[in-house]
């Protein structure tokens, strides 16, 4: 069965520090992978996407970038946070063989920025 | 306008009570989902639908394309209904891969 893991589970981090979150999915090949942020008092916003390895869309400009280095492990990151990163980051993978098919949501990151 | 509109924001009702949220979108969509998170945050996808309607135990969701309009409806609830009932479209983003747009949620409460 697949599996996808997020990590760290939570993370408190100063301004203008760096940022690394990882996403792996395990029991797939070639997944549709994404980021959401889901920031407080707002709903989920998508970040990220991606089809393929290198493969890479953002959906909203920001400071914050993704990575997909091997078929199953995505990768969000900063170079320098800001407070209005602070948030709930979720990743999520799709089968992505038709327009149609379910998006299955990893347990999320905690982020707060101080 | 948000292109996703739930309502209600917050829906408190007593156990056993027949519960209806709705979801009302603006832009041509592929899927819609139902997604149930919890309050630790963690996301379970209940439905997709791209149209009619579908039953999972308690749960049942309709969707009508024509209206733009799509309502999840919880049978017989129970307190561990007790979530944040959230509805995503998905758009055709031209890559073949459908990122979501999600509505703010309905926080819902179920007393015993």
């Amino acid at each position: 069965s697949q599996t996808i893991h997020q990590w760290p589970a939570t993370l408190v981090q100063p301004v203008g520090s760096p940022l690394s979150l990882e996403c792996t999915v395990e029991g797939t090949s070639n997944p549709n992978l994404y980021w959401y942020r889901q920031a407080a008092g707002r709903g989920l916003q998508l970040l990220f996407y991606s089809v393929g390895i290198g493969q890479i869309s953002s959906e909203v400009p920001q400071n914050l970038s993704a990575s997909r280095p091997q078929d199953r492990q995505f990768i969000l990151s900063s170079k320098k946070l800001l407070l209005s990163d602070s948030g709930f980051y979720l990743c999520a993978w799709s089968a992505g063989l038709s327009r149609t098919d379910t998006q299955y949501f990893g347990p999320g990151t905690r982020l707060t920025v101080l | 306008k948000n292109e996703v509109e739930q309502s209600p924001q917050n829906l408190t009702a007593q156990e056993g009570e027949f519960i209806t949220i709705n979801c009302s979108y603006s832009v041509g969509i592929s899927a819609l989902h139902w997604l149930q998170q919890h309050p630790g945050g963690g996301i379970v996808s209940l439905f997709m639908l791209s149209s009619g309607k579908k039953k999972h135990g308690r749960l049942i969701a309709t969707i009508n394309i024509q209206e733009k309009h799509s309502s999840l409806h919880i049978t017989a609830s129970h307190p561990r209904d007790s979530a944040v009932y959230i509805c995503a479209v998905g758009k055709y983003s031209g890559g073949g891969a459908d990122g979501l747009t999600f509505g703010k949620g309905t926080h819902l409460i179920i007393q015993p």
